[in-house]
């Protein structure tokens, strides 16, 4: 079983949709838990971050982490054709913690179409 | 600031050849890492450097290795290349040695082996 789990998409909605991503995982250790946001051909980049349980609203984008679950979301509200590309959960121990690095998901691919 | 850079960004070769990755990042970060992105699959991580001196496997070092030439450069070298070796590879850098929530990607090399 991988660490973290993500459901491959692909995942196609019309503009102004609201979009939910989400990821399981099977290690309590993780304490940081991230979205990243990879367009075509490109590196991935960091969206959002969360530090263990809870909710974090930037602009059209709430994270959520349920650490009881072990289940993370990623919300986008009023969908953007710009919105179009994978997301990628990722997530990480603490500082000193044999989970240092990042764990990612197979990410979902996202298209908007208008 | 350029970020992370990576040449060459795309490369063919045939079974057998070998060939070296360069990566470099001008952002003084002291982590640095290699991950391999297949359809499907996700990333893995390749290897690793915690720190300018020191290299760890990830999860798919078979075949590769790396070099940590300075705190700016890490290199990733495929000895004797295999279709399997196929991929789109990414380097990425985070500012904390041996601990990151957040990586700073590369563009990413195009890797084909016939």
């Amino acid at each position: 079983q991988k660490e973290v789990e993500q459901d491959p998409g692909p995942l196609s909605v019309p503009e102004g949709a609201i979009v939910s991503l989400n990821c399981t995982y099977s290690n309590s250790a993780f304490q940081y838990f991230m979205w990243y946001r990879q367009y075509s051909r490109k590196g991935p980049e960091l969206l959002m971050y969360t530090y263990s349980s809870g909710n974090k609203e930037d602009g059209r984008f709430t994270a959520q982490v349920d650490k009881s679950s072990k289940y993370i979301s990623l919300f986008i509200r009023d969908s953007q054709p710009s919105d179009s590309a994978t997301y990628l959960c990722a997530m990480s121990g603490d500082r000193g913690s044999t989970l240092g690095r990042l764990y990612f998901g197979r990410g979902t691919q996202l298209t908007v179409w208008p | 600031n350029a970020g992370v850079t990576q040449t060459p960004k795309f490369q063919v070769l045939k079974t057998g050849q070998s060939m070296t990755l360069q990566c470099a990042q001008d952002m003084n970060h002291n982590s640095m890492y290699w991950y391999r992105q297949d359809p499907g699959m996700g990333l893995r991580l390749i290897y690793y450097s915690a720190s300018e001196g020191t290299t760890d496997k990830g999860e798919v070092p078979n075949g590769y290795n790396v070099s940590r030439l300075n705190k700016r450069e890490f290199s990733l070298r495929l000895e004797s290349a295999a279709p399997s070796q196929t991929s789109v590879y990414f380097c990425a850098s985070s500012e904390e040695s041996g601990w990151t929530y957040e990586q700073y990607f590369g563009p990413g090399t195009r890797l084909t082996v016939t």
